[in-house]
């Protein structure tokens, strides 16, 4: 079964700092992979996708990850994080059915 | 891309009543999900809600506890019946474009059961 782990709870960094948010998966096939982030009382909003292509993606806000195959690891990442990059991050793939499995979140916090 | 409203934005309801979500796209789409998130804990799949057919749920939940209804391709209601305190969650309805493609979420539905 498809399925994606997000080993980190939370994750603090300095402003200005590079920031790096972990995922792996488990999948049959090839694997779609999604970043979200949820920022209080709100949605999900989407980051950036793998489908196939390049291994680095890059998507919104100036956000990028790294698919590895050989380490079936998709982590998320900011060169220089801001304050208001504080969320709660969501990675997620798609399974055999078209469904999305998300990992258990992990809590940014970054401090000026 | 898509936009999608969803109402109420949080309630504070009586334990043993029941609330109905409203969630609206402002484009046509096939599928609607319809998602809970407990406080702390990541996103669970309800169901998925299609058009001119049931709604089909996932382990664990039922559609007496959760009847959905899909009267057209823009619209979707979740109802949370006969509630109690752990039922108590966010509530998020999402629409998807494929499966190479994101998927697009509400603002979400924070109900509180007292």
């Amino acid at each position: 079964a498809q399925s994606v782990a997000q080993p980190e709870d939370q994750v603090n960094v300095a402003e200005g700092n590079p920031l790096t948010v972990k995922c792996t998966y488990s999948v049959s096939g090839n694997p779609y992979l999604f970043w979200y982030v949820q920022y209080p009382n709100r949605g999900l909003q989407f980051l950036l996708k793998y489908i196939t292509g390049d291994n680095l993606v890059k998507g919104s806000y100036g956000f990028e990850a790294e698919f590895n195959k050989s380490q079936t690891s998709f982590h998320l990442k900011k060169p220089s994080a801001l304050v208001s990059d504080s969320a709660l991050y969501f990675c997620a793939v798609r399974d055999n059915w078209g469904k999305l499995q998300f990992g258990a979140g992990t809590q940014v916090v970054v401090t000026p | 891309s898509a936009v999608i409203s969803q109402k109420p934005s949080r309630d504070i309801c009586q334990r043993g009543t029941s609330l109905t979500i409203q969630c609206q796209v402002d484009s046509q789409v096939t599928m609607m999900f319809w998602y809970r998130q407990q406080p702390g804990q990541s996103l669970t799949l309800i169901a998925t809600a299609n058009q001119g057919s049931e709604a089909t749920y996932e382990s664990g939940f039922v559609i007496d506890k959760f009847p959905i209804s899909r009267p057209n391709l823009t619209f979707s209601t979740l109802t949370v019946s006969n509630m109690s305190p752990e039922d108590s969650s966010i509530y998020l309805c999402s629409v998807d474009v494929g499966q190479g493609g994101e998927a697009f979420f509400g603002q979400g539905t924070r109900l509180t059961v007292v």
